[in-house]
Parts: structure tokens; C-alpha cells; sequence
């Protein structure tokens, strides 16, 4: 079975702090994909990775960014936390494309005071 | 706005009964996909039905898809406790840059 672990479920950060989401994939997935979801808007597409070192821009791109400097491990970064990015982080890795099925993690849920 | 919208946003239902929902979506798309997810967890995908297929069926699972009407239908038969999450379809828009669009989610509850 296809495992994506994302590394904190529960993350308490202050207002102006650099965030880490890390996630990792084991199937040797091309594409990774970071979502946020809030109540009410479903998931948004942060960035989106085809390849190690390669990233695209999603719907909500602006307060983070990401890294990929191997191909099982795609992360996030918020540079200066606000309180508006208070959420949860979904992240996914899919075989086929973009838009095949996706395999998500359990999520990572971030509370910024 | 949303490419895929769920309809109802919540539903509660007896064990054994039938419960559907409903997605509909704006513009023409490849692929449909359904996901569940139950409270607090990341989301498990159910099926994917492409814009050629009328009906798909998984388990308990059936997924129609009307391209005329811009909508798609999960139905669950037979309902159980564990089936209780919440419910999202994703489309996969032909003009949309080849990202899937995901809808607000049905939560449903099933009582035992």
C-alpha cells in the first residue's frame, strides 16, 4: 500500500515563525501536492511538484513555499506564519499526472497565535 | 466559486438505508473522482469515472456521471456506522492546467 506520512498531526506555531511541514512518500511517486483545507472552501492547491526540484504554483500559492530536493520528500514552508494560515494541511502524491487518483497523508493541523 | 459542489452539505441516515449524494460542476471535465474522509484524517480515494462512463460501481459504492447535466451522484447502499465521514467529489476540468478542483464535501452520519 501506497504510504504518505506527513511528519506533525498537530503543530502550535506563534505569529511570525518559519513553519516546516514535511512530508514523505514510499512509492516513488513523480507528483506531490500540498492542499490546505478550511471549512466550508474544501481543498485548495497550495504548490504542486512533477519532479525533484521542480514545483508549480496552485491556486494559493502566496505565504509558502516549498522544497523538493528528493523525490519521496516534498515540503512546506510558511517563511512568517500569520494567523489567517491557520489550517489543515493536506499533503498527496498521485502516479498518474496531476490528475489521477491521489494518495494523501493524514493531514498536519496548524494553529498559528 | 467552486468547479464541484456537493449537494446536500450534510445528510444522517440509519444504519442499513441507502444514502446519496450529489455533485454538480461547471465546465467539461476528463475525470470525476469521489473521496472519503473521515473526522480529523486525510482523504482515501473511492472511484474515479471518466467523462466517457456513465456508471461505476465499488463494493457498495455507485457513481453515475450525466455530462449533459454537469453532475455526478455517489450512492451508498447499505449503509454502516464506519461509512460515516464526509464525502468529496474532485474534477479534473479540460481548462483548467490539469489540477483537480474539489467541492466543499456531503458530511454524513450514519446512526446505529
Amino acid at each position: 500500500d501506497v504510504k504518505v506520512t506527513q511528519s506533525s498531526r498537530y503543530l502550535v506555531k506563534r505569529t511570525g515563525e518559519k513553519v516546516f511541514l514535511e512530508c514523505v512518500q514510499d512509492m516513488d511517486h513523480e507528483n506531490m501536492f500540498w492542499y490546505r483545507q478550511d471549512p466550508g472552501l474544501g481543498l485548495r492547491l497550495i504548490y504542486f511538484s512533477y519532479d525533484v526540484k521542480m514545483k508549480e504554483k496552485g491556486d494559493i500559492p502566496e505565504g509558502y513555499s516549498v522544497s523538493r530536493e528528493k523525490k519521496e520528500r516534498f515540503s512546506l514552508i510558511l517563511e512568517s506564519a500569520s494567523t489567517n494560515q491557520t489550517s489543515m494541511y493536506l499533503c498527496a502524491s498521485s502516479l498518474q499526472g496531476y490528475t489521477g487518483e491521489l494518495f494523501f497523508g493524514e493531514g498536519s493541523r496548524l494553529t498559528v497565535l | 466559486s467552486q468547479q464541484g459542489e456537493e449537494d446536500p452539505q450534510a445528510l444522517s441516515i440509519q444504519e442499513g438505508e441507502n444514502a446519496t449524494m450529489n455533485c454538480s460542476y461547471k465546465t467539461s471535465i476528463n475525470n470525476l473522482q469521489w473521496y472519503r474522509q473521515n473526522s480529523g484524517r486525510g482523504l482515501v480515494h473511492l472511484i474515479l469515472i471518466r467523462s466517457n462512463e456513465r456508471e461505476k460501481h465499488s463494493g457498495r459504492l455507485r457513481v453515475t456521471l450525466d455530462t449533459s447535466k454537469k453532475s455526478s451522484s455517489l450512492l451508498i447502499t447499505a449503509s454502516r456506522a464506519a461509512d460515516t465521514a464526509s464525502y468529496f467529489c474532485a474534477t479534473d476540468p479540460k481548462a483548467a492546467g490539469n489540477k483537480l478542483t474539489f467541492g466543499g464535501g456531503t458530511r454524513v452520519l450514519v446512526k446505529p
